[in-house]
């Protein structure tokens, strides 16, 4: 089955307790991208990678590092989580290209006290 | 940052009622025009990609039409079930982001039976 899996789902940190949530896909998508929501703000994208090994900012990618060591995983790395990082966060991928869908994983809620 | 908005922001509605509501978003280098639907506790999915002015896309009761050149789309509900509550999203690819999708902040649509 195709899709996109995120791990964690949920997940609730302390202040400065380094974090990783991981993303991988299994259709072989050349693009990858992280997105947070928050009420009211709609999807805002935190970093996108367009092939292995190249990687670049979104709209809000301070607080954030991504790696794309392989095709297909693209972890979100928060080195020094702190409480406005609290959001939802969407793992997404497709083939690349503004013609082609993205697909989403399922999400992980983060809590950071 | 491109300027993608929704509106309404969210919206009530009886079951059987017709809906629609509107994304704009910036009428020059258009390429694409993407639409998903976002319920609650899931993955956002798409609906449509629509790259033509003029273009209508239907998927049973929902239908989007598209107008480049004024730089809107709407998206329209026949008959609304309360099992199309959800936010629906569209997204502007951005051509000096690797064609990333910018997302407008999404419409709530809630369907009372």
């Amino acid at each position: 089955e195709a899709q996109v899996t995120q791990n964690p789902r949920y997940l609730i940190t302390v202040t400065g307790k380094k974090l990783t949530v991981t993303c991988s896909q299994n259709m072989n998508h050349e693009y990858m991208s992280w997105y947070r929501q928050d009420p009211g703000l709609g999807l805002r994208q935190i970093y996108y990678s367009m092939n292995v090994e190249v990687t670049d900012k979104g709209d809000v990618p301070e607080g954030y590092k991504v790696s794309r060591k392989e095709k297909r995983n693209f972890p979100l790395i928060l080195e020094s989580p702190s409480p406005n990082q609290t959001s939802l966060y969407f793992c997404a991928s497709s083939l690349g290209g503004e013609y082609t869908e993205a697909f989403f994983g399922q999400g992980t809620r983060l809590t950071v006290v | 940052i491109l300027n993608v908005e929704q509106s309404p922001q969210s919206l009530h509605v009886q079951e059987g009622d017709s809906t629609n509501f509107t994304c704009s978003f910036p009428s020059s280098n258009f390429y694409a025009l993407h639409w998903y639907r976002w319920e609650t506790a899931k993955s956002p999915e798409a609906l449509f990609v629509m790259t033509l002015n003029g273009d209508e896309k239907k998927k049973g009761r929902i239908s989007a039409t598209l107008n480049t050149k004024e730089g809107y789309s709407y998206l329209y509900i026949k008959g609304s079930q309360p099992e199309d509550s959800a936010t629906y999203l569209c997204a502007f690819p951005d051509n000096n982001a690797g064609n990333m999708l910018t997302f407008g902040g999404g419409t709530r649509l809630m369907v009372k039976p």
